[in-house]
């Protein structure tokens, strides 16, 4: 299994706080993702990086942001929690030096009440 | 943009018999194509992966899969299910473009019964 770990692995917090979900990988994997999953959407992607302070947005990037100073560390940040961000987040992570195949750290589940 | 369907949101069988699950990709160009298991409270593993070359797929725990590009489809099939298959499986599709991300169907959970 690729070496990816996400902290926490449960979080329930209230609205309108910060929240920081933490990915590390020990692959040394230039790419990086967040996707979030929620019932009857399958995975979607909030947030990438392709290397060290470089990021994007994928598709529901509204009320995250990232950042990445290390290559082994890649930060998901909800800067003021609402309801509708209660999801399991998922780290990936994928080395398109080789076949882009993507692998999933064990998820953090998050509830925003 | 690319997108991938799952029609079947549950499936049961039983134990020992056949399973495919369908999924259907929209992509404008040759495809990678993924399937992923999840199972309760876990993250997702690879089961199998579509590049090029040889139509059928073999991957881990008995899973196949066949890309048939006149039909965008890329089924996943195994020919005697376990217990232990029960979980939610996804397909996906992978861009060929700058950002490598993957684009999922919304997924099939499959029921065995005994």
């Amino acid at each position: 299994d690729a070496g990816i770990t996400q902290s926490p692995r449960h979080k329930v917090t209230e609205t309108g706080t910060p929240v920081t979900l933490r990915c590390h990988q020990t692959e040394n994997h230039r790419y990086m993702y967040w996707y979030r999953q929620d019932p009857g959407h399958g995975l979607r992607l909030i947030h990438y990086s392709y290397g060290v302070k470089d990021t994007d947005k994928g598709e529901v990037s509204d009320g995250y942001s990232v950042s990445r100073s290390k290559t082994e560390d890649f930060l998901l940040t909800l800067e003021s929690a609402t309801s509708s961000q209660t999801s399991v987040y998922f780290c990936a992570i994928s080395d398109p030096a080789g076949t882009d195949t993507q692998y999933f750290g064990p998820g953090t589940r998050l509830t925003v009440l | 943009a690319q997108s991938v369907t799952q029609p079947d949101i549950h499936i049961t069988v039983s134990e020992g018999a056949s399973l495919e699950l369908r999924c259907n990709y929209s992509y404008g160009a040759t495809p990678y194509l993924f399937w992923y298991v999840q199972s309760p409270g876990q993250g997702l593993q690879l089961l199998l992966k579509y590049f090029s070359g040889d139509t059928l797929v073999q991957g881990i725990k008995g899973f196949e899969a066949e890309f048939k590009r006149s039909q965008s489809s890329f089924n996943l099939r195994k020919p005697s299910v376990h217990w232990s298959d029960a979980a939610e499986y996804f397909c996906a599709v992978g861009e060929d473009t700058g950002r490598r991300a993957l684009t999922f169907g919304s997924g099939t959970r499959l029921q065995v019964q005994p």
